[in-house]
């Protein structure tokens, strides 16, 4: 089936740096990636969708210039926060859908846990 | 895409039959119900989805009501492992490009010993 990679699983970071989540499709190419936010205890609400080859669509109150999106490729999609601070903990999660159909399911990453200290 | 209710949470005994409802009174023809689960700490997982009929497939079954207004997610024999936050979805057919999909607050199924 088909397999989305995250990486890293966990990160710690001190505040004011930048840090690099990376989402694959290991066996399927995506040309459509999503990004989600999980806070303790609630559910997981979008950021943005990557899409290969051009700019990112951001939710409303994501900050596009804070949430640096790049789709370089049909299998990677990144996703950096930059200047980071403690507010930005959080659980990060990536999906893609392979190209089963249009109702063939969306597949996740298994999270990057992002601790800023 | 239409909106979903679930229980808050619910709890099953290991070896039994876990059903686990979702109300979707507001679903349109070309919507689709999907179901995901998320073990703490973890992604999402995809078990099942459908339109009209029916499914199965080896994690769970999925039964829709005739009218398409709720339906309800079985998994046959549940275990220790299968405690999670379960999420009921429905996601309208999207051709072309992928759509994301909105997560509800979902039924945290805890799994008895």
């Amino acid at each position: 089936g088909a397999v989305v990679s995250q990486h890293p699983s966990r990160v710690i970071c001190k505040s004011g740096t930048s840090v690099k989540i990376e989402c694959r499709s290991l066996d399927f190419q995506a040309t459509t990636m999503f990004w989600y936010r999980q806070f303790p205890k609630k559910s997981l609400m979008l950021m943005a969708t990557s899409n290969e080859g051009s700019k990112a669509t951001y939710e409303q109150g994501v900050e596009k210039d804070k949430f640096l999106i790049n789709h370089a490729s049909l299998t990677l999609s990144t996703l950096t926060v930059t200047s980071a601070h403690p507010e930005d903990s959080s659980f990060y999660i990536c999906s893609a859908r392979d190209a089963g159909g249009v109702n063939s399911p969306l597949h996740f990453g298994n999270g990057t846990r992002l601790t800023v200290t | 895409d239409a909106k979903t209710t679930q229980p808050t949470s619910m709890d099953c005994a290991e070896g039994r039959a876990a059903n686990l409802p979702c109300n979707h009174s507001t679903i349109s023809g070309n919507e689709y119900v999907y179901w995901y689960r998320q073990i703490h700490s973890q992604g999402p997982q995809y078990i099942i989805h459908g339109l009209k009929n029916n499914e199965t497939n080896e994690m769970a079954s999925l039964i829709i009501t005739e009218d398409r207004k709720s339906s309800t997610l079985i998994l046959p024999h549940a275990t220790l492992r299968d405690t999670a936050v379960y999420y009921c979805i429905v996601r309208v057919a999207s051709i072309g490009s992928a759509r994301q999909l909105t997560f509800g607050s979902g039924t945290q199924l805890t799994v008895l010993p």
